[in-house]
């Protein structure tokens, strides 16, 4: 049973980068597409980035050029980071999986429980 | 980037009564959209992809309907579980999309 746990400081001071871990265990990380996906305090999902076990990856245009998303296989993890960020960065952060390998289809099957991150001095 | 309309916002049933979601896409998305389920401190799940197909381990009581701009997801009958808070979500458009949610409430 594969399972992903996300990692990462609860608090990020404003203008700060924010670094959060996604662990993968009970499976390759490898063949699967990974994403971040994040969800304001009591608002919707919005989908961050994706990465490949390749380490190629696609981001949401909307972050593009604060977000950096990487992928270590040896590890069995993936990580994002967040720079310049502010208090509407506030959020719980996902890590999640694609339903089938190979292919980047955006359903997002399996999930880590979640982590939250304040932004906040 | 494509906007889904999620209604109603609430929705309030009792068990074993029939639950009718409606998700409206700004532009159609063909049949490339999905359901998912979230309880309050959990992770949303998988319901439904591609318009009507249960993910794994998905209670028959769970369809889904629709096409091009218009797409339906029914609960047969409600279980006490299924009362929550139910997202639709498009991937036709890049970047994929969520809508904002309808609660269903007791």
């Amino acid at each position: 049973q594969v399972q992903l746990h996300e990692s990462g400081p609860g608090l990020v001071m404003p203008s700060e980068t924010l670094s959060l871990t996604c662990a993968v265990s009970g499976g390759s990380i490898t063949y699967y597409y990974w994403s971040w996906i994040r969800q304001p305090p009591g608002k919707g999902l919005e989908w961050i980035g994706s990465t490949y076990y390749t380490g190629s990856t696609k981001y949401n245009p909307s972050l593009k050029s604060r977000v950096t998303i990487s992928i270590d296989t040896s590890k069995n993890q993936f990580s994002l980071k967040l720079n310049s960020v502010t208090a509407a960065d506030t959020a719980v952060y996902y890590c999640a999986r694609d339903r089938v390998p190979y292919q980047l289809l955006y359903d997002f099957h399996m999930w880590g429980q979640g982590t939250m991150v304040t932004v906040s001095s | 980037e494509i906007v889904l309309t999620q209604s109603p916002a609430t929705l309030s049933l009792s068990p074993g009564e029939r639950a009718t979601l409606s998700c409206r896409a700004s532009q159609s998305v063909s049949s490339s959209l999905a359901w998912y389920q979230q309880k309050p401190g959990q992770a949303p799940r998988l319901l439904i992809y591609d318009t009507s197909n249960r993910a794994t381990g998905i209670p028959v009581r769970f369809s889904g309907s629709g096409s091009g701009t218009d797409f339906t997801l029914t609960i047969s009958s409600l279980e006490p579980d299924d009362f929550a808070v139910y997202y639709c979500q498009q991937r036709n458009d890049w970047p994929c999309s969520f809508g904002q949610g309808t609660k269903v409430e007791i």
